[in-house]
């Protein structure tokens, strides 16, 4: 039963690199989303999206890419590394809960851990 | 604009106090409240919260929603150090989930 499958655990990239974050679920959830988490600010929402081939900005999406061509995965592009993006990143997913359109609890995969030097 | 507050921020306690966690929100199109507890990874599932006054419970871990004031409470009674954790409150609305910052709990012997 893996659930929500991230990789790389950890990665140490230099500042201008470019590089993608993989996410990929097998419980055929609908929503997806990317968040990065900083001490004190809890978890902040990059990118999410509520189906293949559908993809929308959260708060912080300045410096990232996502696409949605499958329900399973939904990976992070950072396209130009800066010290900034230094963060945790965890990727999560939803099914949506029924007659009231919410989506159930978000499950995570168990991050990544990004250093941009 | 849309936010989750959570206090206190930090709390130390000792094994066998009760703690309670608050979490205040303001969103539009509200859609239910969830609780997280976050050890050294990922953050896991406690309880989710979509009708006010209706109290869940798991254990030693009970949770509470009033939607006419915008907040909710996580109690948890008896605490242990397996309870030391960062307790993440978060409001799904509209097609997102927010995050309030946390409130970290150490539970000391």
């Amino acid at each position: 039963n893996a659930g929500v499958t991230q990789t790389p655990k950890f990665q140490v990239l230099k500042t201008g690199q470019s590089m993608t974050l993989q996410c990929a679920q097998d419980m055929n959830h609908e929503y997806m989303s990317w968040y990065r988490q900083d001490p004190g600010m809890g978890l902040r929402l990059i990118h999410y999206s509520v189906g293949a081939g559908i993809t929308d900005q959260g708060e912080v999406p300045n410096g990232y890419n996502v696409s949605r061509s499958t329900t399973e995965d939904f990976p992070l592009r950072l396209l130009s590394a800066a010290p900034s993006q230094t963060s945790v990143y965890f990727c999560a997913s939803s099914r949506s809960g029924g007659k009231s359109k919410a989506y159930t609890e978000a499950f995570f995969g168990q991050g990544t851990r990004l250093t941009v030097v | 604009e849309d936010k989750v507050v959570q206090s206190p921020l930090s709390l130390v306690v000792h094994e066998g106090d009760t703690v309670t966690l608050n979490c205040s929100y303001e969103v539009t199109n509200f859609r239910s409240l969830l609780w997280y507890k976050q050890e050294k990874k990922a953050p896991t599932f406690l309880f989710m919260l979509t009708s006010s006054g209706i109290e869940k419970k798991s254990g030693r871990l009970s949770s509470i929603l009033d939607k006419k004031e915008l907040f909710s409470i996580l109690n948890i009674t008896a605490t242990q150090t397996g309870d030391s954790a960062v307790y993440l409150c978060a409001v799904f609305y509209g097609q997102n989930f927010v995050f309030g910052p946390g409130t970290r709990l150490s539970v000391l012997p």
